[in-house]
């Protein structure tokens, strides 16, 4: 168990849907990043978040969105779904910027 | 832009030593992990290099030149729950001020008694 949390664990919904996401990072970790990763592309880089304030943004979609709150957790806001946006959304957290990442169980997302 | 490279499958025995190799081009070199994950389940941190050179812990060892993009994951006296895939990542550093940690496609290794 790594201390970084997510819900829920699996969501299936329809095309054209939004869904949020969410993640409470290990205590004391500042930083928290979230990942996507579906079958055929590995584990891509989506957003990182530092202390409320975005810090880096890999490829994320127009259609997607994040945010850190001022407890530190965060949620990734995911619309106008698609069927290629199923994948495995995990979330990591880090003490700060440049330390290791511990990930979350991850959250299923099935987009029928 | 970035590149990384590692073999998608390898097989090996248990009780053998297996090396899982990685090489990369970046432009802001800023420290490299292995992470394990097996299927469906979450990465978990094994190792990170910054320096040149090897870095042990119990059965893994991760090996580092940086001058050749080049690092490598040992796996010792292998078991059967190290069947995973190993997935290596270089930190990147960017203009602006920010890291972004870029992941290979990771080597799926599958032990067999």
């Amino acid at each position: 168990d790594s201390g970084v949390t997510q819900t829920p664990k699996h969501l299936i919904t329809a095309t054209g849907q939004r869904v949020t996401l969410r993640c409470s990072p290990r205590s004391g970790d500042l930083s928290v990043y979230w990942y996507q990763q579906s079958l055929d592309q590995g584990l891509q880089f989506l957003i990182q978040y530092y202390n409320g304030e975005e810090r880096a943004k890999g490829n994320i979609l127009e259609r997607f969105s994040a945010q850190q709150f001022p407890d530190l957790h965060s949620e990734l806001n995911l619309s106008s779904l698609e069927l290629g946006d199923s994948a495995l959304y995990f979330c990591a957290s880090s003490v700060d910027l440049d330390n290791e990442q511990f990930f979350g169980p991850g959250t299923r997302l099935t987009v029928l | 832009g970035q590149n990384i490279d590692q073999p998608t499958e390898m097989t090996a025995t248990e009780g053998a030593i297996v090396q899982i190799n990685c090489t990369y081009q970046t432009s802001g070199f800023n420290g490299l992990f292995w992470y394990q994950q097996h299927a469906g389940e979450a990465p978990t941190f094994l190792s990170y290099n910054v320096l040149d050179g090897l870095e042990e812990k119990g059965r893994f060892s991760s090996f580092l030149s940086r001058s050749k993009g080049y690092s490598y994951l040992l796996l010792k006296e292998l078991q059967m729950k190290d069947s995973a895939s190993y997935l290596c990542a270089v930190r990147d550093w960017f203009s602006g001020g920010y890291n972004k940690l870029i992941f290979g496609a990771g080597t799926r290794l599958a032990v067999h008694p």
